[in-house]
């Protein structure tokens, strides 16, 4: 398997566009995570998603951002509007069930709100 | 909210040293891992471990629910242990909280 796959793995856009992130998790996975991480936080946890389900959203620091996860194997992170606060990278990783399983992490998305 | 506490900030070793880092964590958990991220960024969940102690090669973690600790021992480091330890804990809620992370330097 290639792992969870991320794209892009990098983004530099200017404060106010949409940036959507995207996330294929390991085949077979159920569970999906997605994390920030910045200097000033440090890794946060954002969202869940158990079967396709978001089941835990209270990471998720306002309004602007949105997750789905349409089928098993895509799930998307968007932030609309953007603002130059939002740039961190954010990480994707996918586990057997939810976490209290290993998680698998993908390389992370570097974004840059200018 | 639960407070995570890593110690030490940051650890300079020889290679071939061992190691102890600690998690303190403020309340009971259900859940507790320990993550390396390595010099490059990557992320790797190296235990799941709520109670107890596991072993995986030349690493091992042991957990104090009652007492609200958790060590990972890191025996012969190598450059390539290098990178930044981070502990995180689940409580009831699955509020998820990481610690700030242990920076290792392994010299050659």
């Amino acid at each position: 398997d290639a792992g969870v796959i991320q794209s892009p793995r990098h983004e530099v856009t200017e404060m106010g566009q949409e940036v959507t992130l995207r996330c294929k998790p390991i085949s077979g996975h159920n569970s999906l995570f997605w994390y920030r991480q910045t200097m000033m936080r440090g890794l946060e946890l954002l969202i869940y998603f158990n079967n396709n389900v978001p089941i835990d959203d209270s990471g998720m620091p306002e309004d602007r951002f949105s997750a789905k996860m349409p089928n098993a194997s895509f799930s998307t992170l968007k932030i609309q509007p953007s603002e130059p606060r939002d740039s961190a990278v954010y990480f994707c990783a996918s586990s057997l069930m939810v976490v209290s399983d290993t998680q698998y992490f993908g390389p992370g998305t570097r974004l840059t709100v200018l | 909210g639960i407070q995570v506490e890593q110690s030490p900030p940051d650890l300079i070793l020889q290679e071939g040293a061992n190691s102890t880092l600690r998690c303190n964590f403020s309340d009971s958990v259900n859940n507790l891992q320990w993550f390396h991220q390595n010099p490059w960024g990557q992320l790797i969940n190296l235990f799941y471990i709520p109670s107890g102690t596991k072993q995986n090669g030349r690493l091992s973690a042991t957990t104090v629910a009652t007492e609200r600790y958790s060590l990972l021992y890191i025996s012969s480091s190598q450059t390539t242990d290098s990178g930044v330890y981070f502990c995180a804990v689940v409580r009831d809620n699955n509020d998820m909280r990481f610690g700030a992370g242990t920076r290792l330097t392994v010299k050659p």
